[in-house]
């Protein structure tokens, strides 16, 4: 059983289309995060949620949207993609300390390679 | 901005030696740190993670912090093939919650036999 499942792997979209890409986890983690990794394999964080609220948007275009359903669940929308959007982008989970925060182990998920042409 | 900043890599030794690698913080207020290493075309792994100054030691790695010198090491003891990938480091900072992470840009690491 894979425990972050994203879908699709692989996209290849042209200029100006909206894609979107879904992250579940079933690892009963209560914290999900999107990240960004580059051609230069630089790793940054998006977004991450808690519960299904946003807890940390970074400086990303307001063209990305996520959207939480429920704690199990995180997907990601792009409108009007652009060539920069070209990434590999991960969806991870982390579970809660009993008192509050997290350890800082992230469980990643394979991650869906965006191709924009 | 928070950095973390790696040697740039990539770094190649043969089966049965020590690799070493290095990564240094821009915030004084970064409190943990941690270690993920990523095979290629796959994501990462959570491999070490360190707190407090010193060493810690996990079968071949250990990972030493000087918070004094911001700096953060992982040295990889009688290195195999198998543990050619990517290394990222990671910060924590003060205050940080829910898991938000600073990642440097990473080191390859190739053991050739």
């Amino acid at each position: 059983d894979t425990a972050v499942s994203q879908t699709p792997k692989y996209l290849v979209t042209q200029m100006g289309n909206d894609k979107s890409i879904k992250c579940e986890q079933n690892l009963g983690h209560d914290t999900m995060y999107w990240y960004k990794q580059d051609s230069k394999k630089f790793l940054k964080i998006m977004f991450s949620y808690n519960n299904k609220e946003l807890i940390i948007n970074e400086t990303v275009p307001n063209r990305f949207s996520p959207k939480s359903p429920d704690k199990a669940h995180l997907n990601l929308h792009i409108n009007s993609l652009e060539l920069g959007d070209s990434a590999v982008y991960f969806c991870a989970s982390s579970p809660l300390l009993a008192g509050g925060g997290n350890t800082g182990e992230l469980f990643f998920g394979e991650g869906s390679r965006l191709t924009v042409l | 901005q928070k950095e973390v900043e790696q040697n740039s890599g990539p770094l190649s030794v043969p089966e049965g030696a020590i690799a070493s690698l290095n990564c240094t913080y821009s915030d004084r207020g970064s409190q943990s740190f941690f270690w993920y290493r990523q095979y290629s075309g796959k994501s990462p792994e959570l491999i070490m993670s360190i707190y407090s100054n010193g060493d810690k030691e996990d079968g071949r790695f250990t990972a030493q912090l000087n918070k004094a010198s911001q700096y953060v090491s992982l040295l990889i003891r009688d290195s195999q093939p198998s543990d050619s990938a990517t290394y990222l480091c990671a910060s924590r900072g003060r205050g940080s919650t829910l898991g938000r992470l600073y990642f440097g840009r990473g080191t390859q690491l190739t053991v050739w036999p």
